[in-house]
C-alpha cells in the first residue's frame, strides 16, 4: 500500500491564481481530512470527509472547496489563491467513519505551498 | 484561548536525558489524547494514545493524562538523536481533532 499520496510536493502561485491539491489513499478509508501546517500555528483543520458525497467544515475553511466522489480520493481547490495561503498542507486519513473513538490518523508528506 | 496549548520550544537535551512534553487543553468533553512525532519535511506520525486519565507506557515513551486539571504529558526516557523531531499533542471528540501548535524536541549527542 502507498498509503496517503500528496501531489505535488512544492508549488509557487501567483495571487489570484486556481489550483487543486491532489489527495488520493489506497487503504479504503472512510474519513479524510486537509490540515494546513503555519508557524506557531499547528495543524488547522480546513475541511474533512466522513464518506464519499459527505464533507463538512473545519477550523479554517475560507477560500477553499473540497468534493469527495470516491473513497480514495479528496482534492482541496483553492479558487483564488491568496498570500494568507502560503502555508504546508497535508492530507489525512482515517479508517472509520468518525473520529469517535480517537482513531488513529494517517498522514501525507504534505504540499508546501508560496503564493506570491 | 486556544483549545489545546503546548510550549513550542524549541527543547534542547542531551542523549540519554528524560524529556518531558506536557500540553494543556480546555474543553472536559475531550475524549481522546495522542501524541503525534513529526520529523522534518514529513507528516506527522502516530505514537502514543490513550482515553482515559493515568499512565500508558510503550517502550521508552509513557503518555499520561489527567482530566482533573486538563493535562496531558509525553515522557520519553534514555532520549537518542533519533528522537530530535516536533511533537504535537492531539485532542477531541466526534471528528474534528485539535491538535497543539507543538514542541520542538533536539536530542544532542
Amino acid at each position: 500500500n502507498a498509503g496517503v499520496t500528496q501531489t505535488p510536493k512544492f508549488q509557487v502561485l501567483k495571487t489570484g491564481q486556481s489550483m487543486t491539491l491532489q489527495c488520493a489513499q489506497d487503504m479504503n478509508h472512510e474519513y479524510m481530512s486537509w490540515y494546513r501546517q503555519d508557524p506557531g500555528m499547528g495543524l488547522r483543520l480546513i475541511h474533512y470527509s466522513v464518506g464519499a458525497g459527505i464533507t463538512d467544515q473545519g477550523e479554517v475553511p475560507n477560500g477553499y472547496n473540497v468534493s469527495r466522489s470516491t473513497t480514495e480520493d479528496f482534492p482541496l481547490r483553492l479558487l483564488s489563491a491568496a498570500p494568507s495561503q502560503t502555508s504546508v498542507y497535508f492530507c489525512a486519513s482515517s479508517p472509520q467513519r468518525g473520529l469517535g473513538l480517537g482513531e488513529k490518523l494517517f498522514f501525507g508528506s504534505g504540499t508546501q505551498l508560496s503564493v506570491l | 484561548q486556544k483549545e489545546v496549548e503546548q510550549d513550542p520550544g524549541p527543547l534542547s537535551v542531551p542523549e540519554g536525558a528524560i524529556v518531558s512534553l506536557n500540553c494543556t487543553y480546555s474543553n472536559s468533553a475531550f475524549q481522546y489524547f495522542m501524541w503525534y512525532r513529526q520529523y522534518s519535511r514529513k507528516g506527522p506520525e502516530l505514537l502514543m494514545y490513550t482515553y482515559s486519565s493515568g499512565n500508558k507506557e510503550d517502550g521508552r515513551f509513557t503518555a499520561q493524562v489527567d482530566k482533573s486539571s486538563k493535562y496531558i504529558s509525553l515522557f520519553i526516557r534514555d532520549s537518542q538523536p533519533s528522537d530530535s523531531a516536533t511533537y504535537l499533542c492531539d485532542t477531541g471528540g466526534g471528528n474534528k481533532l485539535t491538535f497543539g501548535t507543538g514542541t520542538q524536541l533536539k536530542v544532542e549527542l
